[in-house]
This record gives structure tokens, C-alpha cells and sequence, in this order.
């Protein structure tokens, strides 16, 4: 199985910063299937970026995903208010499918 | 835009079975990949299973001995069973659209999610 370790475990900001989620894998995957979703408290995960960089439908090009290997980055360029959620990675390169535990954006 | 609804008994009591269904409208059930993921509360995302409109299914290996996975596509719904249910096993559980990609697929829409909490 293979395991997603998330950090930081939370990320303080204000609106209108960068953010900046790290993503690494216990071995390597292709890039093509790796996954960042959002999720805000009472509502299901969203979809944000798949294959590692491509943005899902409607989502905001402030939203950028990057990465290869073991090491992926979700990067939001200038926080939103809407923006403040948790923010899961998911590998669907080999089953089972696996997320990592979630890196929260708080406001500071 | 299609649009995915959990159904099922909010509570049910240890050492009993789990039955969710998921009902698909906005869109056919042939083509993608349908999946359970679970929540507990305050927790992270757990995978559960896959079953595809042809009938073919994939379990996570923790759960596996556990759960039935299966699809009705004359109704348009895919439903999950667990049986032996534990407290371990309360959380939100969501059904979910997999949109394919070459040798696999991702989570692209998702329902609203369903409470199950298991309790004597």
C-alpha cells in the first residue's frame, strides 16, 4: 500500500498569500495519477487538480499543482476566504487507493 | 451535470450488516467507475471498494473480507454491504463517480454523503 504523508499538518495564512502543500509518497508514482481535492466542513471532498497538474473543471487557476516521483506540491497563489478548507492528495496509481491525511488552511 | 445520492439506515448495531445504496441521476452509470469512501469523524478518507458497470470490483484489502460491492444499472444505482460491523466502522460514507484514465481512474464527483453510525 502505498502511503501519503501530508505537511505541514496545518498552515496558517492570510488572504491574499501564497500557499504552499506538500505531498510525498512512500515510493514512486507516475504522475499521472496523483489527485489534490478540497474539503470544507459539512460538504463531501471536491475535486481540484488530477494527473498531478491538470485543474478539474471550474476550478480556479490560482489553484496549481506540480510534482513527479515521491515528492508532489499544491500551491494556491493568493489566498482566497473561500480557500481556507482541508486539502487532501490521493494516489490511484496502485490499489488501494490511498489519501493523505490532510493538510488544513486556517486563517491567521 | 450528474448528481449521486446515498441512501441507507443512518444506525445500526454491532455485529450487523451496513446497506448503502447510491442512486446515479444526470447521467448514465455505464462507462466510469463507482466507488464507497468513508470518513470517520474528524478523520481522514478511507477507500473502500470499486465496482465498474461491467461488474468487475476491487476491494480495499483492510475491509475486503468484510464487504460486497455490486451495480444495478437497470436502475441506475450501485450499492455497498458490510457485514460485522463494529464502532469502528461509524463514519460519513460517500458514493463516488471515477472518471477513467489510462489504467485507472480519479474521484470526480462525489455524493453529499451519508452518517452511519454504529451503536447498540
Amino acid at each position: 500500500e502505498i502511503v501519503l504523508t501530508q505537511s505541514p499538518g496545518t498552515l496558517s495564512l492570510s488572504p491574499g498569500e501564497r500557499a504552499t502543500l506538500s505531498c510525498r509518497a512512500s515510493q514512486s508514482i507516475s504522475s499521472r495519477y496523483l489527485a489534490w481535492y478540497q474539503q470544507k466542513p459539512g460538504q463531501p471532498p471536491r475535486l481540484l487538480i488530477y494527473g498531478a497538474s491538470s485543474r478539474a473543471t471550474g476550478i480556479p487557476d490560482r489553484f496549481s499543482g506540480s510534482g513527479s516521483g515521491t515528492d508532489f506540491t499544491l500551491t494556491i497563489s493568493r489566498l482566497e476566504p473561500e480557500d481556507f478548507a482541508v486539502y487532501y492528495c490521493q494516489q490511484y496509481a496502485n490499489s488501494p487507493w490511498t489519501f493523505g491525511q490532510g493538510t488544513k488552511v486556517e486563517i491567521k | 451535470q450528474v448528481q449521486l445520492q446515498e441512501s441507507g439506515p443512518g444506525l445500526v448495531k454491532p455485529s450487523e450488516t451496513l446497506s448503502l445504496t447510491c442512486s446515479v441521476s444526470g447521467g448514465s452509470i455505464n462507462t466510469y467507475f463507482w466507488s464507497w469512501i468513508r470518513q470517520p469523524p474528524g478523520k481522514g478518507l478511507e477507500w473502500i471498494a470499486y465496482v465498474h458497470h461491467s461488474g468487475s470490483t476491487d476491494y480495499n484489502p483492510s475491509l475486503k473480507s468484510r464487504i460486497t460491492i455490486s451495480v444495478d444499472t437497470s436502475k441506475n444505482q450501485f450499492s455497498l454491504k458490510m457485514n460485522s460491523v463494529t464502532t469502528a466502522d461509524t463514519a460519513v460514507y460517500f458514493c463516488v463517480r471515477g472518471q477513467p484514465v489510462t489504467g485507472s481512474y480519479y474521484f470526480d464527483s462525489w455524493g453529499q454523503g451519508t452518517l452511519v453510525t454504529v451503536s447498540s
